[in-house]
């Protein structure tokens, strides 16, 4: 079985703090991806990777970066937390090629105050 | 761009009924269509994976169907059961990039 796991359930930060959601899949999956979903508007994609050290963006990547150090982790980050980041966040690991399936994480609720 | 959208947003059901969810897409140029289940607070849990060369797909009571010309994917759920429970979502994948529906929230009624 696929295993996708990220680093909290839940988080609360402040405005301002710096921010750090990691996402470690044990697939060696070249394909990995960090979306937000909010009510109402569903999953939208932020950044995704396609292999270590490459990222794209997706259609909402303001105010945040990633990184992709190693091939199974899959880092997001906060670079100064804001109250409209508070959202669900989730991970996602795809099977190999563009053809694959996606498997995700079991998301972080992300508060920011 | 892909626009997703999956009607209705919500529908309840007395347990043992067979229901329909439905999905449908702007672009035709689509690699596969993913289904999908969330339960409440939770992430996606993957349900069925259909090809664009693909009409459906099965999984115990589970059936998705895809008509790429039209733009459309059915997901039907024989039997249902109280445990059926949860938000329905549906995902074209375009190649870099996945574009979701806002689900189909059910509930069965025991």
């Amino acid at each position: 079985d696929v295993k996708v796991t990220q680093s909290s359930r839940y988080l609360v930060k402040r405005t301002g703090e710096k921010v750090f959601l990691e996402c470690v899949q044990d697939m060696d999956h070249e394909n990995m991806f960090w979306y937000r979903q909010d009510p109402g508007l569903g999953l939208r994609l932020i950044y995704f990777s396609y292999d270590v050290k490459m990222k794209e963006k997706g259609d909402i990547p303001e105010g945040y970066s990633v990184s992709r150090e190693k091939k199974e982790r899959f880092s997001l980050i906060l670079e100064s937390a804001s109250t409209n980041q508070t959202s669900m966040y989730l991970c996602a690991t795809r099977s190999q090629g563009l053809f694959g399936e996606q498997y995700f994480g079991p998301g972080t609720r992300l508060t920011v105050t | 761009k892909q626009e997703v959208t999956q009607i209705p947003a919500a529908l309840s059901v007395p347990e043992g009924e067979n229901l329909v969810l439905n999905c449908s897409f702007t672009d035709s140029a689509i690699y596969n269509l993913q289904w999908f289940r969330q339960d409440p607070g939770k992430g996606l849990t993957s349900l069925l994976l259909i090809q664009s060369s693909q009409r459906e797909q099965t999984s115990g009571r589970l059936n998705a169907s895809l008509d790429k010309s039209s733009g459309r994917s059915t997901l039907y759920i024989a039997a249902s059961q109280p445990g059926d429970s949860a938000t329905y979502l549906c995902a074209v994948n375009t190649g870099n990039q996945f574009y979701f529906g806002t689900g189909t929230s059910l509930t069965v009624i025991p």
